[in-house]
């Protein structure tokens, strides 16, 4: 099974700051990689797929990039609406295995 | 637009079948663009994909290893539903379940997904 490692686990950020977020994939998966935005109570939400391509609806302020196996998530400017616990998953093989969650608080 | 609307039972003792029904407006269970996936999240193991069913001329499942002794995706083209059952379960199999699509259109990534199913497994 190809591992995900994201990083960090947790972190502290205020509206307005740029926020990063990394997954690294135990073996190259060839941009098969997709982003989502968890809030409380609520289903994972799809914000990026193929590494670098937004979902349509989704503000231009997040943005993904990276090839081989380390991808990163970032968001420009951090707005309230965004706290939230982002995952990364993998495509490129089955399992179809994610990221451990990055959560996204209010400092 | 796509919505899927799942069903089923959120309590079961240990050994007891677990079995979710996933209801999908807007697409096709048989489209042979898409993937019907099922995922489960719990705090001790995170998001973990269980296994998916897709058309492709012809039916296919694929399913995680961790759950592939106990685990049977349906489609079910008269009621364009998918099912998901999980034999013997046991605590540890206590979970929000989802259903998923996956399409080619955002290049195999879950696009659509259910509302969740807490399921919880206890004597």
């Amino acid at each position: 099974d190809i591992q995900m490692t994201q990083s960090p686990s947790s972190l502290s950020a205020s509206v307005g700051d740029r926020v990063t977020i990394t997954c690294r994939a135990s073996q190259g998966i060839t941009n098969s990689l997709a982003w989502y935005q968890q809030k409380p109570g609520k289903a994972p939400k799809l914000l990026v797929y193929a590494a670098s391509t937004l979902e349509g609806g989704v503000p231009s302020r997040f943005s993904g990039s990276g090839s081989g196996t380390d991808y990163t998530l970032t968001i420009s400017s951090l707005q309230p609406e965004d706290f939230a616990t982002y995952y990364c998953q993998q495509f490129y093989s089955s399992p179809r295995t994610f990221g451990q969650g990055t959560k996204v608080e209010i400092k | 637009q796509v919505q899927l609307q799942q069903s089923g039972p959120g309590l079961l003792k240990p050994s007891q079948t677990l079995s979710l029904t996933c209801a999908i407006s807007g697409d096709s269970v048989s489209s042979n663009s898409v993937s019907w996936n099922w995922i489960r999240q719990s705090p001790s193991r995170g998001l973990e994909w269980l296994g998916r069913t897709y058309y492709r001329s012809r039916s296919y499942n694929e399913y995680a290893v961790s759950v592939k002794s106990r685990i049977t995706i349906n489609p079910d083209t008269s009621k364009n539903q998918v099912s998901l059952q999980l034999n013997s379960v046991t605590p540890e199999d206590t979970a929000v379940y989802y259903c998923a699509r996956s399409s080619e259109a955002v290049i195999g990534a879950l696009d659509y997904w259910g509302q969740g199913t807490l399921v919880t497994v206890s004597s």
